[in-house]
């Protein structure tokens, strides 16, 4: 089965912290999205890559395919970063449009 | 273009009854995706469409669903016979034409449902 696991599920900082967020995966990908969701459902991408690194503001994807694992981090954190944070992948192959979604972090930055 | 809009953002029905659902992508994006999300999950992936035609429809869509796209614009997903389980937010998205790795999915604000 295809499945993408995030870690933790649960997180809680103080502000100003740098926060790390996990993602693996089982299977040969296409493409790796970090998507951020806030209360009442509104999906957001923050990233889409296929290799190596990305950098937007305070935020900062990697990936590492041969480990099939990337990580999301957020630098400086501001109780505003505060939501639920979902990995997403599209898998190799005949149906690579579609995403196969993690659980989802729940972040929440404490001032 | 705003972004893709979904309407109602909130449903709330009895058990049994039939609910419609629709999705106004982004103009230009001919690609159109329905995912469902229950409380504390990710979200699943239900359907797909590439301009009219519905290309995939996820083992998770029961007969009671069906979606439309009749035009190639926008999108309507219809539940019959709601049940409990039904229950959910149910997102929207669409991306444009192009290579099967290079695009992003830009999403809705979703519509939540909840069946008593």
């Amino acid at each position: 089965k295809n499945e993408v696991e995030q870690s933790p599920q649960n997180l809680t900082a103080q502000e100003g912290e740098f926060i790390t967020i996990n993602c693996s995966y089982s299977v040969g990908i296409s493409a790796l999205h970090w998507l951020q969701q806030h209360p009442g459902g509104g999906i957001v991408s923050l990233f889409m890559l296929s290799s190596g690194k990305k950098k937007h503001g305070r935020l900062i994807a990697t990936i590492n395919i041969q480990e099939k694992h990337s990580s999301l981090h957020i630098t400086a954190s501001h109780p505003r970063d505060s939501a639920v944070y979902i990995c997403a992948v599209r898998y190799s192959g005949g149906s690579n449009y579609k995403l196969t979604f993690g659980k989802g972090t729940l972040l929440t930055v404490n001032p | 273009d705003t972004g893709v809009s979904q309407d109602p953002r909130h449903k709330i029905t009895k058990r049994g009854q039939n609910v419609t659902f629709r999705c106004d992508p982004i103009s230009e994006h001919n690609r159109l995706y329905w995912y469902r999300q229950t409380l504390g999950q990710g979200p699943e992936f239900l359907t797909y469409f590439q301009n009219e035609a519905q290309l995939e429809k996820s083992r998770l869509l029961s007969d009671r669903f069906s979606a439309e796209r009749p035009k190639g614009s926008f999108s309507t997903l219809e539940i019959q016979r709601t049940e409990q389980g039904d229950s959910a937010m149910y997102l929207c998205a669409s991306s444009p034409a192009g290579q099967g790795y290079s695009y992003e999915q830009y999403f809705g604000p979703g519509t939540r449902l909840t069946v008593t």
